[in-house]
């Protein structure tokens, strides 16, 4: 079956670095990727769209110069959490859609991001 | 406005069958999806439906009514490691996946 790939999957950082987050579809080409983000025992909460080669399209609330998304390709998509603080502390994943005939969503294994 | 309704909680006994139901409204309608969540992990698709009906897959069939916003997920011969949260998510008009808090299943031996 079809696998979404995240890289890295646990990072541990410093309040005020930033940390770039990986988001590969494996074996289909995915015009659409979606970036989540999932505190403990709540909800999925979409943060951004992104779609390739154009700029992604994020939700209400969500700071998109602090959570940069670049789709460079149909394959990549990368979010880059700029000067992380304690609070960005959560569980990050990525959707890949896959449409053409066979719709479905395919979810990545998720990033831990805690920041000290 | 979007709006998704499932159980918050189910407790089942291993073996036994479960249904899980859904009710859902979306502006626009693509499809809809359900997915499997452990705890601590990412969630894993278990199936997509867009055409009135039973979808069979293994132990896991989903059904879906357009005119009603209605699915349900049904498992059958549970196991303990089903136990886990069931995310019914509806698709918009913009292809994005509308979430509700799931449902957590719990499996008792």
């Amino acid at each position: 079956g079809a696998v979404v790939s995240q890289h890295p999957s646990w990072v541990i950082c410093k309040s005020g670095t930033s940390v770039k987050i990986e988001c590969r579809s494996l074996d289909f080409q995915a015009t659409t990727m979606f970036w989540y983000r999932q505190f403990p025992k709540q909800s999925l909460m979409l943060m951004a769209t992104s779609n390739e080669g154009s700029k992604a399209t994020y939700e209400q609330g969500v700071e998109k110069d602090k959570f940069l998304i670049n789709h460079a390709s149909l394959t990549l998509s990368t979010l880059t959490v700029t000067s992380a603080h304690p609070e960005d502390s959560s569980f990050y994943i990525c959707s890949a859609r896959r449409g053409e005939g066979r719709e479905t969503q395919y979810f990545g294994p998720g990033t831990r991001l805690l920041v000290l | 406005g979007q709006n998704i309704d499932q159980p918050t909680e189910m407790t089942a006994t291993e073996g036994a069958i479960v249904q899980i139901n859904c009710t859902y409204q979306t502006s626009g309608f693509n499809g809809l999806f359900w997915y499997q969540q452990h705890a601590g992990e990412a969630p894993t698709f278990l199936s997509y439906n867009v055409l009135d009906g039973l979808e069979e897959k293994g132990r896991f069939s989903s059904f879906l009514s357009r005119s009603k916003g209605y699915s349900y997920l049904l498992l059958k011969e549970l196991q303990m490691k089903d136990s886990a949260s069931y995310l019914c998510a509806p698709m918009d008009s913009n292809y994005q996946l509308i979430w509700g808090a799931g449902t957590k299943l719990i499996i008792k031996p």
